[in-house]
């Protein structure tokens, strides 16, 4: 069973910051969190993930809470191309990433 | 491309057929893996394999075979598939790393329907 809940579905305007939570309140100190998305009809991409710190790369923005039990991707000027399923997946360095059901992100115009 | 090349990317087999479906890496990759999605369900791990080894077999029927010849290639060999096979057949591969960890890269992933 996947560790993390999700809310289902979320909708964001077109250039404004997409805030997506995520809960893992059983997360492992030697798990991390990672963060995928899939776009419909193709394969996951990776975004990014973290242990402890926050994150940032071109993509996005991870923001981990201190006790690790829920965590926050930000993508801070949503496009229309950014409308997808964004995972939130906790695993260990060399664990099989278990999906769960994910958030669907809908951008509008 | 991401740099994980399923093919064929749209199959379509009657419950008698023999097919394969191929995935490819050149990432450099040491780990490849399969997974399934069916419609409005999660991402099911069906295989791993870590160094052309299979690691984790997740109680996937024996009509589909994972084949790892080397650590760029592997391999789904379907036989006498059911119409509740028909999904989209997703390969990733990831780096083998005990020190830290790596992202998964994912192909396109083929599209079967069975018949």
């Amino acid at each position: 069973d996947a560790k993390t809940t999700q809310p289902p579905s979320m909708d964001c305007a077109e250039g404004r910051a997409a805030n997506l939570p995520c809960n893992h309140s059983t997360i492992s100190g030697n798990e991390y969190v990672y963060w995928y998305r899939q776009i419909h009809s193709q394969g996951p991409q990776y975004i990014i993930h973290g242990l402890k710190n926050n994150e940032t790369n071109e993509m996005a923005s991870l923001i981990i809470t201190e006790d690790r039990k829920s965590s926050t991707l930000i993508l801070p000027h949503a496009t229309l191309r950014d409308t997808a399923v964004y995972y939130c997946i906790v695993g260990r360095s060399q664990g099989n990433l278990i999906f769960g059901k994910g958030t669907k992100l809908s951008v509008k115009p | 491309e991401t740099g994980v090349t399923q093919t064929p990317r749209h199959l379509v087999m009657g419950m008698t057929n023999k097919k394969s479906l191929k995935c490819e890496q050149h990432l450099g990759h040491n780990a490849m893996y399969w997974y399934k999605q069916s419609a409005k369900k999660p991402l099911e791990l069906m295989f791993v394999y870590s160094l052309e080894e299979r690691v984790e077999n997740n109680s996937v029927p024996s009509r589909f075979s994972p084949e790892c010849p080397n650590s760029s290639h592997l391999f789904l060999h379907l036989h006498t598939l059911q119409p509740e096979d028909s999904a989209l057949y997703l390969c990733a591969s990831s780096q083998d790393e005990n020190r830290a960890p790596y992202g998964y890269t994912f192909g396109s992933g083929t599209r079967l329907t069975v018949v």
